[in-house]
């Protein structure tokens, strides 16, 4: 399968801990990106990648929140301090130079 | 920045007939309106999208159209079926730009 890969599909975490997510591009992507989805709503975007270089990052990536890219191939979401708050489907996406983003299945994060 | 706004949230047909849903958006600059299908506990799949140098892109059962003056696109589904049950996404963005900005969804339930 050479779709958008995330690991894991679900977390559950006590509030306050430190979760890890990885995305695995579909490997001739050079962008990748990462959404979150929150019940009943659409896609937010929280930040996004051209190669390991991190371009743009949305106000709502609080600095609990870190990405990186190494090497600019998979990239990790971590969020510190877990907060209720946080709890939503992060989405992770690629996509090639002018082409069409494709998405992960994402990974559903429950602070509890 | 973009504002994308769809509707209806919530769209009730009987099979074999047609669908529409439809968004606006309010960045002149946007020109590149996909549309993702998103079943539970999935991710968004990329099912057409139209680029602001066409009015109108078919693919089978599904059509898209595009008013660049009015700032609205809209999805129409013919003959819908069952499978099509699920949660449509419009969205928009610059050419080359970074990111998508999400309309809130349409849940779509196809009666059989």
């Amino acid at each position: 399968d050479t779709g958008v890969s995330q690991d894991p599909r679900h977390k559950i975490t006590k509030r306050g801990q430190n979760v890890t997510f990885r995305c695995d591009p579909i490997s001739e992507h050079n962008r990748l990106y990462w959404y979150r989805q929150t019940l009943g709503q659409g896609p937010e975007f929280l930040t996004y990648f051209q190669n390991e270089a991190q371009l743009e990052k949305s106000r709502l990536l609080s600095d609990r929140f870190s990405a990186e890219r190494p090497k600019g191939s998979f990239s990790t979401l971590e969020i510190q301090r877990t907060e209720q708050g946080d709890s939503a489907m992060y989405l992770c996406a690629s996509s090639g130079v002018s082409t069409e983003a494709f998405f992960g299945q994402g990974t559903r994060l429950t602070v509890v | 920045g973009e504002n994308v706004e769809q509707h209806p949230s919530t769209l009730s047909v009987q099979e074999g007939d047609s669908a529409v849903i439809k968004c606006t958006y309010s960045d002149s600059a946007s020109n590149y309106f996909p549309w993702y299908k998103q079943e539970l506990g999935k991710g968004p799949q990329l099912i057409i999208d139209i680029r602001s140098n066409v009015g109108e892109k078919k693919d089978q059962r599904i059509a898209v159209t595009l008013n660049k003056t009015a700032k609205h696109f809209s999805l129409h589904i013919t003959e819908t079926q069952p499978e099509d049950s699920a949660v449509y996404f419009c969205a928009a963005r610059e050419e080359y730009g970074n990111k998508l900005v999400f309309g809130a969804g349409t849940i779509l339930r196809v009666k059989s």
